[in-house]
């Protein structure tokens, strides 16, 4: 089976640093993303792990742990317009041919707050 | 920078027609997927698409939707006949490898069914 876990919400200060977790169980794995998204807008991307450890990209980085099923997104130096959810995305290759298809998490709201 | 581009940015039709919803992909790009999602849910893969034949297919992708590739940019989703459930947010996206780098999103068409 397939199954991603992501808090819900989560709060901040503007400011400050966040982490967001997510946990996956999936049959097969080639990554994983993890992408914003602002209310009624597309996802956009920002970072990829493939390999186990950090990906430092910015005032963004996200690990993995491939044994674990685990990653998080770590969020530095909040700002008021990192307001969004943040969908967490794993590249499924369960089904053979299909490598590209990303099965995603519910998604985390996180509100940041001055 | 290069972008994926939907078009009707918000579509409304009434139950049992049918609907385009238009895509143009990143140029260079060779796979193209269409996503859904419905208000207040995650986003859900529906099908991916490359050397212009269906790679794979999600259990939504049932046979009243279909996807083509009618000329060298555009990439369309068509649903025959349009249900009440239907309505949700449809996502484009195109990637240059099968099995690495991001899928970029489009923009997103916004269907309402009545």
């Amino acid at each position: 089976g397939q199954n991603i876990d992501q808090p819900t919400e989560m709060t901040a200060t503007e400011g400050a640093i966040v982490q967001i977790n997510c946990t996956y169980q999936t049959s097969g794995f080639n990554g994983l993303f993890w992408y914003q998204q602002h209310a009624g807008e597309a996802p956009t991307f920002l970072s990829y792990n493939v390999l186990d450890g950090l990906e430092e990209k910015g005032r963004f980085s996200s690990f993995l742990s491939r044994s674990k099923g685990y990653s998080y997104l770590l969020l530095k130096e909040l700002q008021m317009k990192d307001s969004a959810s943040y969908l967490c995305a794993v590249r499924d290759t369960s089904r053979g041919g299909g490598y590209n298809k990303l099965i995603f998490g519910a998604g985390t709201r996180l509100a940041v707050h001055p | 920078e290069p972008e994926v581009t939907q078009t009707p940015s918000h579509q409304v039709t009434q139950m049992g027609q049918e609907v385009i919803l238009r895509c143009v992909p990143i140029s260079n790009h060779l796979y193209f997927y269409w996503y859904r999602q419905i208000l207040g849910q995650k986003v859900e893969f529906l099908v991916s698409f490359y050397n212009n034949e269906i790679s794979e297919k999600s259990e939504i992708f049932d046979d009243q939707f279909s996807v083509e590739r009618p000329d060298g940019s555009n990439f369309t989703l068509k649903i025959r006949s349009t249900k009440l459930e239907d309505s949700a947010m449809y996502f484009c996206a195109s990637s240059e490898g099968r099995g690495q780098g991001e899928q970029y999103f489009g923009p997103g068409t916004r269907l309402t069914v009545t």
